[in-house]
């Protein structure tokens, strides 16, 4: 079992470019959640994902979209770069969108915008 | 809304120390209770979990217990080793949301 895995590990993106970072959940699970980790900060929900639609968003702008495939796995859009978005991307996946079940987490992708 | 409040690191101790690290939470609901742990260079990792309140989580020697009476969710062990070195996330989810919200995690490092 594979686990949950993202790409790419790292990306350097000049401002105001558009990244697309990329999901693929553990094997059986069909949701997908999406996690900003600032440096020394703790992770903040950006949405969650759950038979293609966008179930639950954080405070996060537009400028944040994603996408769910037929396939459960899953793509975070970021567009017009802002320093500020620099961080450490998650994404988590489980079986249902119940609030006690556990989310396995990837190892992320480290986004870095100069 | 919804918040976690974990104590400030960094946490430093020696090995066999015993270890407490403190977290409380603010939330509407009744929340289920995380603690996730990041080992340097891995994703999270859930350590253990309680879903209602007295449920006591255990996993690898740590225990929290999930007191209602004092929104409280503090993680122990009895004995710490150089192993348990990471940073500890403590989280909560309402019933019914898997939406996540963590503390600010506490960096802990322990000296052989």
């Amino acid at each position: 079992d594979a686990g949950v895995t993202q790409s790419p590990t790292h990306l350097i993106k000049t401002r105001g470019q558009q990244v697309t970072l990329r999901c693929s959940p553990k094997s059986g699970h069909d949701t997908v959640s999406w996690y900003q980790q600032a440096l020394g900060q703790g992770p903040q929900f950006i949405f969650q994902y759950y038979e293609e639609e966008e179930r639950q968003r954080g405070n996060f702008p537009d400028r944040f979209s994603g996408h769910q495939f037929p396939n459960y796995s899953s793509e975070l859009n970021v567009n017009a770069l802002l320093l500020g978005d620099s961080a450490l991307y998650l994404c988590a996946s489980s079986l249902g969108t119940g609030g006690d079940t556990e989310a396995f987490f990837g190892q992320g992708t480290r986004l870095t915008v100069v | 809304g919804d918040s976690v409040t974990q104590m400030e690191g960094p946490v430093t101790l020696s090995e066999e120390a015993f270890l407490t690290i403190n977290c409380t939470y603010t939330a509407t609901g009744y929340p289920s209770l995380f603690w996730y742990v990041q080992y340097p260079g891995e994703g999270l990792q859930l350590l253990l979990k309680a879903t209602k309140a007295d449920d006591k989580g255990s996993n690898k020697g740590f225990e929290a217990t999930y007191r209602k009476e004092t929104t409280s969710f503090h993680l122990e062990k009895g004995s710490v080793q150089v192993s348990d070195s990471a940073v500890y996330f403590c989280a909560l989810s309402e019933w019914g949301a898997q939406k996540l919200v963590f503390g600010q995690g506490t960096r802990l490092t322990i000296n052989p």
